[in-house]
């Protein structure tokens, strides 16, 4: 059963339009994480958060952005959207400080694609 | 720096095959944790199994079984009996403890796929 939910599941969308793609979780876990990848290829993580209003930027390079305002919702916002940014964005949480033996649970993942 | 390696890119069985998909780690720290995820054509990441490095039992669910070997860093996933159902990637991950928590390296995947 999923308890980290992903909206919306496509999206299809023209050049320089602003999106937000939507992550929330109910576990209640610290650490929430955006990783980007294009089907069946590499993850890369571009966004990371330790907590409420704490976010990090992650391995990869991105021009989204991600905010941390409750504990349990990680949205990530691109503000004008270009064909590069297509791709599929997975969300994912884990339980963080004092449970490193956590997995990582994700998302069923946004598929976008900027036309 | 932590690093994970599937060195098959991909694999091509056919059905009722045994499959093995290698995973190899480097870390430094002495306490630390391996993963192995399933990625079917559906998109989402389903976890399989994870296991600490103090613990070198091998570990058998059904017709998947893992193969920890601290000595060579190695943590290969054989499927036994192959199943067109299995074809997935296939992801294996280290996380160690870091300031905040936890810190996930994943490997580039394994691709397989099971002709019927």
């Amino acid at each position: 059963e999923a308890d980290i939910y992903q909206t919306p599941r496509y999206l299809v969308i023209g050049t320089g339009k602003k999106i937000t793609l939507e992550c929330s979780q109910t576990m209640g876990h610290d650490k929430m994480y955006w990783y980007q990848q294009d089907p069946g290829m590499e993850l890369h993580l571009i966004h990371y958060s330790y907590g409420v209003n704490s976010t990090e930027k992650g391995d990869l390079s991105s021009e989204s952005t991600v905010s941390r305002i409750r504990t349990e919702h990680f949205p990530l916002t691109l503000e004008s959207a270009r064909p590069s940014h297509t791709s599929q964005y997975l969300c994912a949480s884990s339980e963080g400080w004092d449970s490193p033996y956590s997995p990582l649970h994700f998302g069923n993942g946004t598929r976008l694609t900027v036309t | 720096a932590q690093k994970v390696t599937q060195a098959q890119t991909e694999i091509s069985v056919v059905e009722k095959e045994d499959v093995t998909l290698d995973c190899v780690y480097e870390t430094r720290d002495t306490t630390y944790y391996l993963f192995w995820y399933k990625q079917p054509p559906s998109g989402e990441l389903v976890f399989l199994i994870r296991r600490n490095s103090f613990d070198e039992q091998n570990e058998i669910s059904g017709r998947y079984s893992w193969n920890f070997q601290k000595s060579t860093s190695s943590f290969n996933f054989t499927i036994t009996a192959s199943q067109v159902v299995d074809s997935a990637v296939y992801f294996c991950a280290l996380s160690e403890r870091d300031n905040y928590g936890q810190n996930f390296v994943f490997g580039p995947g394994t691709r397989l796929s099971v002709l019927p």
